[in-house]
């Protein structure tokens, strides 16, 4: 059975940095382009960044550019989400996503001083 | 960024009554490689999205065969023929053709 658990989340203050984690299990997590996307309280769905298989390749939409960085370690099936210069905007759901047919439940990051 | 527009925003239906939901694109999904990346999520409520359909009409496995997609181009649409409780949420719409990735607004089944 295909699992993703995210971890990490909490209150932060912002200008603050956080690392989300996600526990990868039940498939080749390695044979997979992994992805990252958040949801803000009573709002939408927004794609944050996604990376290739074997981490060479990171994408990233505009607004989080240079402050978010994924990566990923395929020996502990883990995916990686580093988010320095926290903002009130990233207040959100942070899903972890096997693109897209498994996702995790989330962890929640709010950004509050 | 390419913009899913979803209509309606909100649907209000009775069990057994079949809905349908619009996404329209503001640029076609057409990939060169032949394949559209048009694809269709439910949100229950307190829950993770699942995909319900990818690629515009291809369902996923273990989603019951109520559920189907069809559209082309810019124009697609989610049909759940016979809606039931459990149909609930919000659904979206996403597309993977163009980058980045983007998503509709949503559009949330009430069940009177």
């Amino acid at each position: 059975e295909v699992q993703l658990v995210e971890s990490g989340g909490g209150l932060v203050q912002p200008g603050r940095s956080l690392k989300l984690s996600c526990a990868a299990s039940g498939f080749t997590y390695s044979n997979y382009v992994m992805a990252w996307v958040r949801q803000a309280p009573t709002k939408g769905l927004e794609w944050v960044a996604s990376i290739s298989t074997g981490g060479g390749n990171t994408y990233y939409r505009d607004s989080v550019k240079g402050r978010f960085t994924i990566s990923r370690d395929n020996a502990k099936n883990t995916l990686y989400l580093q988010i320095d210069s926290l903002r009130s905007e990233d207040t959100a759901t942070y899903y972890c996503a096997k693109p897209f047919d498994f996702w995790g439940p989330g962890t929640m990051v709010t950004v509050s001083s | 960024d390419v913009v899913l527009t979803q209509t309606p925003s909100t649907l209000s239906a009775t069990i057994g009554q079949s809905v349908s939901i619009s996404c329209r694109s503001s640029q076609s999904l057409l990939h060169s490689n032949g394949n559209t990346y048009l694809h269709w999520l439910l949100q229950r409520p307190g829950q993770s999205p699942q995909l319900l359909i990818y690629l515009v009409s291809r369902l996923e496995s273990g989603v019951p065969n109520r559920f189907s997609g069809s559209g082309s181009g810019t124009d697609f649409t989610l049909k759940i023929s016979g809606v039931e409780a459990e149909d609930l949420g919000v659904y979206y719409c996403m597309q993977a053709t163009h980058a980045p990735l983007t998503f509709g607004s949503g559009t949330k089944l009430e069940i009177k």
